[in-house]
């Protein structure tokens, strides 16, 4: 049972646009939601992430937004670039384990 | 800085032999790390979490016997692939966290295939 729901699967933007990725959680007990991004052939990297106390953070082009009633947090990418084309993941996890619950993934494509 | 290496970086081996992946963390102490498979176009699967000295906690449907996790020290972690076949061709990646730094970091993943 996937507990972090990613949508879109995939988004095709100019270059320039805004991009913007969406995640919805179930399990209320996560108190730590981090985006990554990850490129062909590559392990995944941080991007960035936020805590249910803070409704939006954000670092660069990169906002996180996160509403805890609606139990949704999304990722926007501001004047993508070209260089933004990967596949990007949201994930969510307990403090006491840590262990990351992923989201299925959504592969941005900046067209120049 | 929060570096973690991966080694080797891909590997091709004959089905029914063994292979050792080797996670390490370069600049901090790893309490925690965290072993995943990732077939392609689809999301990372976490496979085990390993805690240094302690026993490896298994996914469940994860064959612990088929893949042996040993966590010798706060910066090296390692995940042998036994008796393999090609349906273990995976691109494996491993992360390390540490309390100290309330991240997880991810190495550049290891791409096996089987033959």
């Amino acid at each position: 049972q996937q507990q972090v729901k990613q949508s879109p699967q995939s988004l095709i933007v100019q270059k320039g646009g805004i991009s913007i990725i969406n995640c919805a959680y179930e399990n209320t007990a996560f108190d730590y939601f981090p985006w990554y991004q990850q490129f062909p052939g590559k392990g995944p990297a941080l991007l960035i992430a936020i805590r249910p106390d803070v409704s939006e953070k954000k670092e660069g082009r990169f906002t996180i937004s996160f509403n805890k009633s609606a139990k949704q947090f999304s990722l926007h990418i501001m004047d993508s670039q070209p260089g933004d084309s990967a596949t990007y993941f949201c994930a969510a996890t307990l403090g006491r384990d840590y262990k990351l619950s992923f989201g299925a993934g959504t592969t941005v494509t900046v067209r120049a | 800085g929060a570096v973690v290496s991966q080694h080797p970086s891909w590997v091709i081996c004959k089905s029914g032999t063994s292979v050792k992946i080797e996670c390490r963390s370069l600049d901090f102490q790893a309490t925690t790390m965290f072993w995943y498979r990732q077939f392609p176009k689809q999301s990372l699967m976490l496979m085990a979490t390993s805690n240094e000295g302690s026993k490896a906690t298994y996914e469940q449907g994860v064959e612990k016997d088929k893949f042996l996790i040993n966590h010798a020290s706060l910066t090296l972690s390692t995940l042998t692939v036994t008796s393999a076949h090609p349906e273990d061709s995976s691109f494996y990646i491993c992360s390390a966290f540490a309390g100290t730094l309330h991240e997880q970091y991810f190495g550049p993943g290891t791409r096996l295939t089987v033959t």
